[in-house]
């Protein structure tokens, strides 16, 4: 079954300098994986999605996947304070596209 | 656009109780989710409806019964309370699945649960 690590738990950054945060998985058969960022105030919203190995940039926001090294990465360029959120990485099922794995988080804080 | 409700906000139960949470989608979506998420954890799938008349239980779904009202409402009921639980319960809708097997999911604020 497909078991999904974030890493590290947590991490500061300065303002400005480039945020990056892992996530490994255990099943390389999925075929979408997102990342996500949880505010306690604003709810859970959706960053970046990718398909294919390579690179998804969404604004500040670039998704890296390496399905052989079953290991996908989020980088925030310029980050601001109000980056500071947890970080959650998503993986489907191999069996089910409708079912997501998730990861436990990278709690980022960007200081100013 | 559209906007997820869950009610209540804020929920107090005692050990043993059913306890039922609501959750409202205006997106038109077909497909809605309830997860758990305990803190400091990643969220786990309870239940899931991929269209009004359907039921799919996830990885989490002991414990829970959930009922599709009609397309927009998806309830979860916690069957049997268990003291000093604490979790947040976050709904989800989205799409029906297409060609490309991905639709994205759109969340509500959640329901904190406490159990005493």
């Amino acid at each position: 079954q497909q078991k999904v690590q974030q890493s590290p738990e947590s991490l500061t950054v300065s303002e400005g300098a480039m945020a990056s945060l892992n996530c490994t998985f255990s099943d390389g058969t999925s075929n979408n994986f997102r990342w996500y960022r949880q505010h306690s105030a604003k709810g859970l919203e959706v960053l970046v999605s990718i398909f294919s190995d390579g690179e998804k940039e969404e604004g500040r926001f670039t998704a890296h996947l390496n399905r052989a090294n079953l290991h996908v990465s989020l980088h925030i360029r310029e980050p601001q304070p109000s980056d500071s959120a947890v970080y959650l990485c998503a993986v489907s099922r191999g069996d089910s596209n409708y079912q997501l794995i998730w990861g436990s988080g990278t709690k980022l804080i960007i200081k100013p | 656009g559209g906007i997820i409700t869950q009610t209540p906000k804020f929920l107090i139960g005692q050990e043993g109780q059913k306890l039922t949470l609501k959750c409202q989608q205006n997106f038109n979506h077909d497909t809605m989710y309830w997860y758990r998420q305990d803190s400091g954890k990643g969220l786990r799938l309870i239940y899931y409806s991929i269209t009004e008349n359907d039921l799919q239980k996830g990885d989490l779904s002991e414990g829970y019964d959930a009922s599709r009202e009609k397309k927009s409402s998806f309830s979860l009921t916690v069957t049997s309370a268990q003291k000093n639980e604490m979790a947040v319960f976050l709904c989800a809708s989205s799409l029906r699945l297409g060609g490309n097997n991905y639709a994205e999911q759109f969340f509500g604020p959640g329901t904190r649960l406490t159990v005493l």
